[in-house]
């Protein structure tokens, strides 16, 4: 069965310092690996996804994460950090023998102090 | 394009009382998504809806808890009656298909307090 484990409910860093955001997941088979990013009071909008091939995948407002099958990780970085990125975000993990059916982590609140 | 729309945004409502959310997906997507988020966990999946059948209600609470996605568009998720333990925010999101790895859209949910 799959499971997210996201380390580190609140992360703080200061504006212009990198953001390092993990995701361990388990998966009896190749996953699809996602990161959304939840304002508050709003949906989640997805930052970025890896399906296959290239492992370093980039998303949108500088995120990028990195498919270690190794590790089982995909852990989100941000070489910089600014103000308008703190918010919550989720990992989350499909497999494909299952469809779609997305299973997310608990969250990680980021925090960014000028 | 029009994302994934919800309503209302709030809700307030007295235990035992009935309650329902709307969702309207983005046009052209079969697979819709019914999830409850509680406060400071992940979204969980209530029930998935392929066009207009309901194909995974496993985590759906049917003693209480209703869904219905009629013509396969709009769908609406009902409580009633409504307990304590329901306050959370209910998401809904869509995808094209139920394919691997294809992107859920998510709407701005609705969040409800159960008083």
């Amino acid at each position: 069965a799959q499971s997210v484990t996201q380390l580190g409910s609140h992360v703080s860093v200061s504006e212009g310092a990198l953001v390092l955001l993990r995701c361990n997941y388990s998966s009896s088979v190749p996953p699809y690996l996602f990161w959304y990013v939840q304002y508050p009071n709003q949906g989640l909008q997805l930052l970025l996804k890896y399906t296959t091939g290239a492992t370093l995948v980039k998303g949108i407002n500088g995120f990028e994460a990195e498919f270690k099958k190794s590790e089982t990780s995909f852990h989100l970085t941000k070489p910089s950090a600014h103000m308008s990125d703190a918010a919550e975000y989720f990992c989350a993990v499909s497999e494909g023998n299952t469809g779609n059916q997305f299973y997310f982590g608990t969250g990680t609140s980021l925090t960014v102090i000028p | 394009e029009a994302g994934v729309v919800q309503s209302p945004r709030y809700k307030i409502i007295e235990k035992k009382q009935p309650v329902a959310f709307w969702c309207n997906p983005i046009s052209g997507h079969n697979t819709l998504y019914w999830y409850r988020q509680n406060l400071g966990q992940g979204p969980e999946l209530l029930i998935r809806y392929e066009n207009e059948e309901a194909v995974d209600d496993s985590q759906l609470p049917k003693d209480r808890f209703s869904a219905e996605r009629l013509k396969g568009v709009d769908s609406t998720l009902k409580i009633q009656p409504a307990e304590l333990g329901d306050s959370a925010v209910y998401l809904c999101a869509s995808s094209r298909t139920w394919g691997n790895g294809e992107t859920q859209y998510f709407g701005p949910g609705t969040r409800l307090l159960v008083l």
